[in-house]
């Protein structure tokens, strides 16, 4: 059974442009969910997909953006980037979409400095 | 009310000490309460969670204690070892059709040999 994956592990951009970020999910899991975890802070919710539509979202923009894929792989794009998006960012799968299962199994995540 | 607010910022406890972490909630639509450890350049990696119908939960070394009518839950490390050295998140989500997971801030456990 693999865990959850996630490329690239490291990037550096510079304000104003766009990044894509990718995630495998955990063999099983049919629902993804993102965060974005800045320096010292615990991760904050960005948004979850399931079934490849977004069903929830936290508060964050709309230059954040999503994509799930039928294999259940999923995209986070940031446009516009700003200083404040540094972070990490973390991709999270679950079994289910949140009723039910509740655990989350989380990624290494993808470091972002944006200059 | 969204906010979960967790203490100590950092801990130190010397090999085989007993480190308490404590959390507390607002929202009592949550129902689930889960712990992560995370190393330096890894994602969270979830330790044990319980809900709010129980008062404590044992897995392994690690024990939550949960006050329902506080609203506060704490995680309690026995025989504490320096491979427990890591940071701790608390956390919280409520039963919506999706899982937004609310953290709180992180505390810092150093465990000194």
């Amino acid at each position: 059974e693999t865990g959850v994956t996630q490329s690239p592990t490291h990037l550096i951009k510079t304000r104003g442009q766009q990044v894509t970020l990718r995630c495998s999910s955990q063999s099983g899991h049919n629902t993804v969910s993102w965060y974005q975890q800045a320096l010292g802070q615990g991760p904050q919710f960005i948004f979850q997909y399931y079934r490849e539509e977004e069903n929830g979202r936290g508060n964050f923009p709309p230059r954040f953006s999503g994509l799930q894929f039928p294999n259940y792989s999923s995209e986070l794009n940031v446009n516009a980037l700003e200083l404040d998006d540094s972070a990490l960012y973390l991709c999270a799968s679950s079994l289910s979409s949140g009723r039910v299962n509740r655990e989350l199994f989380f990624g290494e995540g993808s470091r972002l400095t944006v200059l | 009310q969204q906010q979960v607010k967790q203490s100590p910022q950092s801990l130190i406890v010397q090999k085989g000490g007993i480190p308490i972490i404590n959390c507390a909630y607002e929202n009592t639509a949550f129902d689930y309460f889960p712990w992560y450890q995370q190393f330096p350049g890894k994602g969270p990696a979830l330790l044990i969670a319980i809900r709010p119908d129980v008062s404590e939960k044992k897995e392994g070394r690690f024990t939550i204690s949960f006050n329902k009518s506080a609203k506060q839950f704490s995680l309690h490390i026995m025989d504490s070892q320096p491979g427990d050295s890591a940071t701790y998140f608390c956390a919280a989500s409520m039963n919506t059709g999706f899982q937004k997971l609310v953290f709180g801030t992180g505390t810092r456990l150093l465990v000194s040999p």
